[in-house]
C-alpha cells in the first residue's frame, strides 16, 4: 500500500530566504508525486505532479520540487519565500498498483509560515 | 473555465440530524471524489467515482455515510444520524480520469459543524 509523509508540522522562514517543505514516499509500483496547496477556508490547489522524466518539476507560483528515487523523497522547495506563501501545504502519491488507482493518499500537510 | 463547486459552503446541524452536501464536477471530468478534513489533520478519503463503474466506497467510515453521482456528473454525499465527530471540512474534487498524469482539481468545501 502507498503512504506518504511529511515529516514537519510547520516550517518557519524569513522572507526572501529558500523554503522546503519535505515528503517521503512509499509505494510498490512506480510513484506519481502531487504538491497542493491550500490557503485558509479554501480548498486544495495543485502546484505541480511528477510522473516521469527530469527529477526537477516546475508548477506555479515559483515553486518546484525534486524527485529523488534512491531515498524516496519529493522534497517542494522555493528559491526565495513570499510571505504570501504562507499557507498550509500537501504531498500526495498516488500508486499505480491496479487496485489503487484512482485513489491519493495524502501527507498529514505541513504550515508554512513566512515572516516578513 | 468554472471549476468544482460545492454547496453549502457551512452547514450547522443538530446531533442526529441528516445532512446532505453537494458537489458539482468540472464539466468533462468523469472521476469525483470526496475527502473529509478534521481541524488541522490532513485529507481522509471518502470516496470516488469513475464513470459508470460501482464506486469505491472503502474510505466511508460508517454505514451512517453514503453518496450518489447522478447522470454522471453531480454528486451528493449523505450523512445520517449526524454526530459530533463528523464535524469536519468536506471537500470534493474531480478529474478528467483516473490515469496516473490526471490531476484532481478540489472545491472550496463545505465546513460541517454538528451540535
Amino acid at each position: 500500500a502507498q503512504s506518504v509523509a511529511q515529516p514537519e508540522d510547520q516550517v518557519n522562514v524569513a522572507e526572501g530566504n529558500p523554503l522546503t517543505v519535505k515528503c517521503t514516499y512509499s509505494v510498490s509500483g512506480n510513484p506519481y508525486l502531487f504538491w497542493y496547496v491550500q490557503y485558509p477556508n479554501r480548498g486544495l490547489q495543485f502546484l505541480l505532479k511528477y510522473i516521469t522524466g527530469d527529477n526537477l518539476v516546475k508548477g506555479s507560483y515559483g515553486f518546484e520540487a525534486e524527485f529523488n528515487k534512491s531515498q524516496t523523497s519529493f522534497h517542494l522547495k522555493k528559491p526565495s519565500a513570499l510571505v504570501s506563501d504562507s499557507a498550509l501545504y500537501f504531498c500526495a502519491v498516488r500508486d499505480m498498483i491496479p487496485d489503487s488507482w484512482g485513489k491519493f493518499q495524502f501527507g498529514a500537510g505541513t504550515q508554512v509560515v513566512v515572516t516578513p | 473555465g468554472a471549476g468544482v463547486s460545492q454547496s453549502p459552503s457551512n452547514k450547522v446541524t443538530e446531533k442526529g440530524k441528516d445532512v446532505e452536501l453537494r458537489c458539482d464536477p468540472i464539466s468533462g471530468h468523469t472521476a469525483l471524489y470526496w475527502y473529509r478534513q478534521s481541524l488541522g489533520q490532513g485529507l481522509e478519503f471518502l470516496i470516488y467515482f469513475q464513470g459508470n463503474s460501482a464506486p469505491d466506497k472503502s474510505g466511508l467510515p460508517s454505514d451512517r455515510f453514503s453518496a450518489e453521482r447522478t447522470g454522471g456528473s453531480v454528486s451528493t454525499l449523505t450523512i445520517q444520524r449526524t454526530q459530533q465527530e463528523d464535524s469536519a471540512v468536506y471537500l470534493c474534487a474531480s478529474s478528467l480520469g483516473t490515469g496516473a498524469t490526471d490531476t484532481q482539481y478540489f472545491g472550496p468545501g463545505t465546513r460541517l459543524t454538528v451540535l
